[in-house]
């Protein structure tokens, strides 16, 4: 799990339907954040989730943290084709983010 | 929405040369990162910068890798003398404080191949 791989690697889902998403980490975090990167693209921000923080919402995106199990989760509700991308969390300590392995959300028209 | 962005987005360059990886980050930003991601891989960090120094290195940022803020907009990232395995894309990152708060925002990377 990410510091890390996240949970799945690949997710395929109909369009309008909700996809989740896992990570955990292993080391202590001031935050966590959430990544999304389309093909040959930069990383584009979605939302950070700091670490006295148990869940916040942005639009369509939920994101969960759960310190005790070092786990995050996202979940991106009524999707959309354009949400169509590879989405990574990254933990945020020692100046530095570390990044999981990612994963990629195909969405069916 | 100001945005961080890099030149140039493809670059090739001959084993053993010298490339530089030119980054403009949003302008009121203080802190500046490297990042690579080799095809199919984690991204990976390299370094952050502030206040004119280097903050952070990872491993992966040896005596070949410096970066530079040589006036108040640009940031470089310079490789000496290049390897195969330095073919990676290269991403620039800036935030406006160390990163507890505020996110680091992306440009969209230099795809560098070397030869």
């Amino acid at each position: 799990s990410q510091q890390g791989e996240e949970d799945p690697q690949a997710l395929s889902i109909q369009e309008g339907e909700n996809a989740t998403m896992n990570c955990s980490y292993k080391t202590s975090i001031n935050n966590l954040q959430w990544y999304r990167q389309n093909s040959g693209r930069g990383l584009v921000h979605l939302i950070l989730i700091r670490s006295n923080e148990r869940e916040k919402h942005s639009g369509r995106l939920r994101v969960t943290l759960d310190t005790s199990k070092k786990s995050s989760s996202l979940l991106i509700t009524a999707s959309r084709a354009a949400d169509t991308a590879s989405y990574f969390c990254a933990t945020f300590g020692n100046e530095k983010l570390t990044f999981g392995t990612g994963t990629r959300l195909t969405i069916i028209p | 929405e100001p945005e961080v962005t890099q030149t140039p987005s493809h670059q090739v360059t001959q084993m053993g040369q010298e490339v530089i990886l030119r980054c403009v980050p949003i302008s009121n930003h203080l802190y500046f990162y490297w990042y690579r991601q080799i095809l199919g891989q984690k991204v990976e960090f390299l370094v952050s910068f502030y206040n004119n120094e280097i903050s952070e290195k990872s491993e992966i940022f040896d005596d070949q890798f410096s970066v530079e803020r040589p006036d108040g907009s640009n940031f470089t990232l310079k490789i000496r003398s290049t390897k195969l395995e330095d073919s990676a894309m290269y991403f620039c990152a800036s935030s406006e404080d160390r990163g507890r708060v505020q996110p680091q925002h992306f440009g969209d990377g230099t795809r560098l191949s070397i030869l």
